[in-house]
């Protein structure tokens, strides 16, 4: 069974440093994974979505890297601003692709200070 | 651009009461709909998901479930609610399309207190 692990459970920096959030899983065998941003009480924001095939994505100052091979992903964010305070989420979807189920990490709660 | 809506946004509900949680989606046809549960201190947990009008897939066995009668609505339903069916439950969609990467797109959630 396919299991997520993501490290830390929580995170505080000052505002305008650079930060990684580390997502790992046991299992090589991925469809794709994907990074989620949740504010307290919200539902998931879709943030990047990588291929199996692929090795990074980014968005403004997101970055998310995939080595599929070691069984890790991470999140850098650069230039952390207050706004970006709020539980980050990755998730895998192992194949055989079917079932289509998610498997998610309990995530990394990120609090950035002015 | 494509939105989903679920209500109601919170419930409270005595153990033993029926439930049903609607989400519908908009701007997108045959999407693959999604039920999710997160709960207290745990991680989500994909509970139903559905290719189709009329067809549901349970991953988890349990005391709810789910129906989808129109195309873009989907239904979460349970005849007698358990203490511990409290959590966050959130819907999901992502295209239906051979070979598409399948990217889900949640909605805000329902927050189901059971008392």
């Amino acid at each position: 069974k396919q299991e997520v692990t993501q490290i830390p459970a929580a995170l505080s920096v000052p505002e305008g440093e650079n930060l990684v959030l580390n997502c790992s899983f046991t299992d090589s065998a991925i469809y794709n994974l994907q990074w989620f941003r949740q504010d307290p009480g919200k539902g998931l924001t879709s943030l990047l979505l990588i291929q199996s095939s692929q090795r990074e994505q980014t968005s403004g100052r997101l970055n998310a890297s995939l080595d599929k091979s070691s069984g890790r992903s991470t999140l850098y964010i650069a230039a952390s601003q207050p706004g970006d305070s709020a539980t980050y989420l990755c998730a895998v979807r192992p194949l055989p692709n079917s079932g289509y189920a998610l498997n998610f990490g309990k995530g990394t709660s990120l609090l950035v200070t002015p | 651009s494509q939105t989903i809506h679920q209500w109601p946004a919170t419930l409270v509900q005595p153990v033993g009461s029926p439930l049903s949680l609607e989400c519908t989606v908009e701007g997108t046809s045959n999407p693959n709909l999604y039920w999710y549960r997160q709960a207290a201190g745990r991680g989500l947990q994909l509970l139903f998901y559905s290719v189709g009008i009329g067809q549901i897939s349970s991953e988890v066995p349990q005391n709810l479930s789910a129906s989808r009668p129109q195309d873009r609505q989907f239904i979460l339903s349970s005849k007698k609610l358990l203490l511990s069916d409290s959590g966050f439950y959130l819907c999901a969609w992502s295209v239906r399309l051979a070979g598409a990467n399948n990217e889900q797109f949640f909605g805000p959630g329902t927050r189901l207190t059971v008392l």
